[in-house]
C-alpha cells in the first residue's frame, strides 16, 4: 500500500518570503502521480500544483513549484514570494497511474502561516 | 468556471439516524468519489464510482455505507445507521476520466449526536 508522509505539521513564513514544504512518499509502483493541495479555512480543496513520476522536470505553477527526487521518494512544495492568500493546510498526495486504481492517498498535512 | 457543489453544508443527526449526503458533479464528469476528513485528521478514500457501480471502495466503507446517482444527476452517499465516529467533514470529488484531476466539492460537514 502508498504511504504519505509529511512531517512537519505547521510552518509559517514571512510574508514575500520563500518557504518549502517537504513530503516523502512510499510505493512500489513506477508510474504515478503526485499532488500538492490546498485547504483554506473555507474547506474546499484546491490542486496547487501536479508532477507525473515519468517527467524528469519539476512541475511549476506561477509562484509553486516542486523538488520532485524519485530516487529518494521526496517531493517537496516551495512557495515563492508568499502571500497572505497561501495561507492554509497543505496536503501532498499520491495517486497511482493504473487506471484501476482511482483513489488519492493523502499525507496528514502542514498548516501553513504567513505572518504579514 | 464549473464547480462540483455539495448539499447540505452542515447536517445534524441523531446516532442510529440515516443520512443522505448530496453531490452535484461538474455536468461531463464521469468519474465519482468519496472521501472523509475526520477533524485533525487526514483526508480518507472511501469510494469511487462508474458507469453506476463502485470500482474502488475503501476498508471504512463497509455495508452501512452506499452509494448511487439515482437520476444521472446528483451523486448521493448513504449512511444507513449513523454511529458517533461517523462524524467528519465528507468531500465529494469528480473527475473527468480515470486518471485525470478530481475536483473536490466544498465539503459536507456530518455530526452524530
Amino acid at each position: 500500500a502508498q504511504t504519505v508522509t509529511q512531517s512537519q505539521p505547521e510552518m509559517s513564513v514571512q510574508e514575500a518570503e520563500t518557504v518549502t514544504l517537504s513530503c516523502t512518499y512510499d510505493t512500489s509502483e513506477s508510474d504515478y502521480y503526485l499532488f500538492w493541495y490546498k485547504q483554506p479555512p473555507s474547506r474546499q480543496m484546491i490542486l496547487v500544483i501536479r508532477q507525473e513520476a515519468y517527467k524528469q522536470q519539476n512541475a511549476t505553477e506561477n509562484r509553486f513549484s516542486v523538488n520532485f527526487q524519485k530516487a529518494a521518494k521526496s517531493f517537496s512544495l516551495k512557495i515563492s514570494d508568499s502571500q497572505l492568500g497561501d495561507a492554509a493546510m497543505y496536503f501532498c498526495a499520491y495517486r497511482s497511474a493504473s487506471g484501476g486504481y482511482q483513489k488519492v492517498t493523502f499525507g496528514t498535512g502542514t498548516k501553513l502561516q504567513v505572518i504579514p | 468556471e464549473p464547480e462540483v457543489t455539495q448539499t447540505p453544508s452542515h447536517q445534524v443527526t441523531q446516532m442510529g439516524q440515516e443520512v443522505i449526503l448530496r453531490c452535484v458533479p461538474i455536468s461531463n464528469h464521469l468519474y465519482f468519489y468519496w472521501y472523509r476528513q475526520i477533524l485533525g485528521q487526514k483526508v480518507e478514500f472511501l469510494v469511487s464510482f462508474y458507469n453506476n457501480e463502485i470500482s474502488e471502495k475503501s476498508e471504512i466503507f463497509d455495508d452501512q455505507f452506499s452509494v448511487e446517482r439515482p437520476d444521472g444527476s446528483n451523486f448521493t452517499l448513504k449512511i444507513r445507521s449513523t454511529k458517533l465516529e461517523d462524524s467528519a467533514m465528507y468531500f465529494c470529488a469528480t473527475g473527468l476520466a480515470v486518471l485525470n484531476e478530481q475536483f473536490f466539492g466544498p465539503g459536507t460537514r456530518l455530526t452524530v449526536l
